[in-house]
């Protein structure tokens, strides 16, 4: 059975830093593996997808990388925004399932202080 | 280009009642997929429509039923209501097939508060 974890569930850092979101996945046997924002009490906004194919995934200041072998993934986020605080969340494909049945991380709650 | 809707925003019932949820796909989709989201913890797939059929379930008991409808649209309706339904319930919308590399989009969402 898949399971996705994601560390640490809260970070809090000052304006400017660099930072990394960990997320890992028990089955190796990806299709993709999205990143999601979500804001408080909102819905998921998609941020990046990285295919079973692809190592990593550049949009803006955010940059994912997915290790299948190891069953890890990042998101790294290059110097953070006040705007940057939400929680992030990283979801897989269920296997064999289609992209619709999605299994999810608990999430990173990140907030930026200026 | 509307993105997915979802009605109503809040909604408050008592324990016992049933609800019902709707969701309006993106423009263009034709899958539907419903989530429950507890506080603090990640969405958590009920099940999909396609083709104005259930398509796959997740591990859900039967008070939990669904519809879609010939233009997509979507309904997820709730009975016997418990305090443990209380959540953030999201959908989201896919394009034709739905092959694995496609990406979900999802709608705001309905909160619903079991008294």
């Amino acid at each position: 059975k898949q399971e996705v974890t994601q560390i640490p569930a809260a970070l809090s850092v000052p304006e400017g830093e660099n930072l990394v979101l960990n997320c890992s996945f028990t089955d190796s046997a990806i299709y993709n593996l999205q990143w999601f924002r979500q804001d408080p009490g909102k819905g998921l906004t998609s941020l990046l997808l990285i295919q079973s194919s692809q190592r990593e995934q550049t949009s803006g200041r955010l940059n994912a990388s997915l290790d299948k072998s190891s069953g890890r993934s990042t998101l790294y986020i290059a110097a953070s925004q006040p705007g940057d605080s939400a929680t992030y969340l990283c979801a897989v494909p269920n296997y064999g399932g289609s992209q619709g049945n999605l299994i999810f991380g608990k999430g990173t709650k990140l907030s930026v202080k200026p | 280009d509307a993105g997915v809707t979802q009605s109503p925003t809040h909604l408050i019932k008592t324990r016992g009642q049933q609800v019902t949820l709707r969701c309006s796909p993106k423009s263009g989709h034709d899958t539907v997929s419903w989530y429950q989201q507890a506080l603090g913890q990640g969405p958590q797939f009920i099940f999909q429509y396609y083709e104005e059929e259930e398509r796959q379930r997740g591990n859900f008991p039967d008070r939990f039923s669904g519809h879609q409808f010939p233009n997509y649209s979507s309904e997820l309706n709730v009975n016997a209501l418990l305090l443990g339904d209380s959540a953030l319930y999201l959908c989201a919308s896919s394009g034709s097939g739905v092959a694995p590399t496609d990406t979900q989009y999802f709608g705001p969402g309905t909160r619903l508060t079991v008294l």
